[in-house]
């Protein structure tokens, strides 16, 4: 349902757009989008919904933003910082049921 | 500030029984659907299971129903998943997070190992 690719990288202050892509069934679904930094919990990021109107979770700061295309999601990450590097899921849910994506990989060179 | 603290994580043979519990803090708890969600070690996330606000309602996936049964205490601000029969393949941390249609918080995890 959800794809993404295992990695990514850029470099120290510059942006880095992510993707997820739902499978054609689930074009219309809304998406969130949480960080996992090492040995940690996740962190939710965002709600990004088709339209690419987003809500963002608690002291999430404004270098992180979504957009939607078609049956791409994505996640935004400006003036990448070192604490960035970390692991990002997409998630998506339908009645009874979460789904998540297989996540990104994102190293800070 | 809202916490979800997860416990009772630990070494089980397989086959064996294994209750993990979520402590609350910092919400309304009855105002909020709670799931559980694991990551083996290196892999990606997987959920589990959610329950409604007052316990009424609750959906597993396919890979724990029939074994993982999903409880609420709202008297006590908690949540626990009884596991049984657990596999080698059970061995992850388990998280707890808040909401239904998805988590806004996450706790920090705990970490179940199967193994003889």
């Amino acid at each position: 349902v959800l794809t993404q690719p295992p990695a990514a990288s850029a470099p120290l202050g510059a942006s880095v757009k992510l993707t997820c892509s739902l499978s054609s069934g689930h074009s219309g679904y809304a998406v969130a989008w949480h960080q996992q930094q090492p040995q940690k919990g996740p962190r939710f990021l965002m709600k990004l919904n088709t339209d690419g109107s987003h809500r963002k979770g608690d002291g999430i700061p404004d270098r992180f933003s979504g957009s939607s295309l078609g049956t791409e999601r994505y996640l935004t990450i400006s003036s990448l910082q070192s604490e960035d590097e970390a692991d990002y899921y997409c998630q998506t849910w339908d009645t009874g049921i979460w789904v998540f994506g297989g996540g990104t990989r994102l190293s800070v060179l | 500030q809202v916490q979800l603290v997860e416990s009772g994580g630990g070494l089980v043979k397989p086959g064996g029984s294994l209750t993990i519990s979520c402590a609350a803090s910092g919400f309304t708890f009855t105002d909020y659907f709670i799931s559980w969600v694991r990551q083996p070690p290196g892999k990606g996330l997987e959920w589990l299971s959610y329950i409604s606000y007052s316990g009424g309602g609750t959906y597993y996936a396919d890979s724990v129903k029939g074994r993982f049964t999903i409880s609420r205490d709202n008297a006590r601000n908690s949540v626990s998943l009884q596991m049984n029969d657990l596999r080698a393949e059970d061995t992850a941390v388990y998280y707890c997070a808040r909401g239904d249609d998805w988590g806004d918080y996450w706790g920090q995890g705990t970490l179940v190992n199967v193994s003889s």
